[in-house]
């Protein structure tokens, strides 16, 4: 059972945009960023967003996110069949004094 | 270019010990908080600890899970550009791949955030009889 919460699985076709949340607490989310990070299949993860919004250079402008209150999400524009993975969320806990991540979404592009 | 390489996985017994080496290149290593994170096959992504950047082996300056409290212990070599795990009592439900992360933060705006980037490719730990 993960500390923040995500959806298991998501699916759009090329060209749609689609939308992960992630829910926590007060303790993670609600008091500290989010960052997300995308699981290709077979490889480890990478960083595609930082600190709530940030795009780090080489990720497409198609990837942005968000946070309000204790909930945070990661929106795909454009949705291409590289896209597909997994993506994971994480935020630093102030009371576990530690970092936790979401379950994980699995996108599919259909 | 920034590089992380783990090394040390592999088929252990219950009970059993092994250290984790992850060595670093294209970064000055010495100045960066690095961290362990792991994985069970076909499970999600799970912080392991993390150690601050001068590698101060006591209460302050590292962190770690409470699944591996008492059992991990995380360290540094900052003149071998190394960062090891040594995982003792392991148990079957230890059994992951373990990803070397090298941790960044921004203090720009006053407050300090942090994210972790890059992952190494990760090497794997099976605990099994």
């Amino acid at each position: 059972q993960s500390v923040l919460t995500q959806p298991p699985s998501a699916s759009a076709t090329p060209g749609q945009r689609v939308t992960i949340s992630c829910s926590g607490s007060n303790s993670n989310i609600g008091s500290n960023i989010v960052n997300w990070y995308q699981q290709l299949p077979g490889t480890a993860p990478k960083l595609v967003i930082y600190s709530n919004n940030q795009r780090p250079s080489g990720v497409p402008d198609r990837f942005s996110g968000s946070k309000s209150g204790t909930s945070a999400s990661l929106t795909i524009s454009g949705l291409q069949s590289e896209d597909e993975a997994d993506y994971y969320c994480a935020a630093w806990d102030d009371s576990l004094n530690g970092w936790v991540f979401g379950g994980g979404t699995k996108l599919t592009v259909l | 270019e920034v590089q992380l390489v783990e090394s040390g996985g592999g088929l252990v017994q219950p009970g059993g010990s092994l250290r984790l080496s992850c060595t670093a290149s294209g970064f000055t290593f010495s100045s960066y908080w690095m961290h362990w994170v792991r994985q069970a096959p076909g499970k999600g992504l799970v912080w392991v600890s993390r150690i601050n950047s001068d590698g101060s082996i006591d209460g302050a300056h590292t962190i770690y899970a409470d699944s591996v409290k008492g059992r991990f212990t995380i360290s540094r070599d900052n003149a071998k550009n190394t960062l090891y795990l040594q995982m003792n009592s392991l148990r079957a439900d230890d059994t992951a791949i373990y990803y070397c992360v090298r941790d960044r933060v921004d203090c720009s705006g006053g407050t300090c955030y942090n994210w972790f980037d890059p992952w190494g490719q990760g090497t794997l730990v099976t605990v099994s009889s």
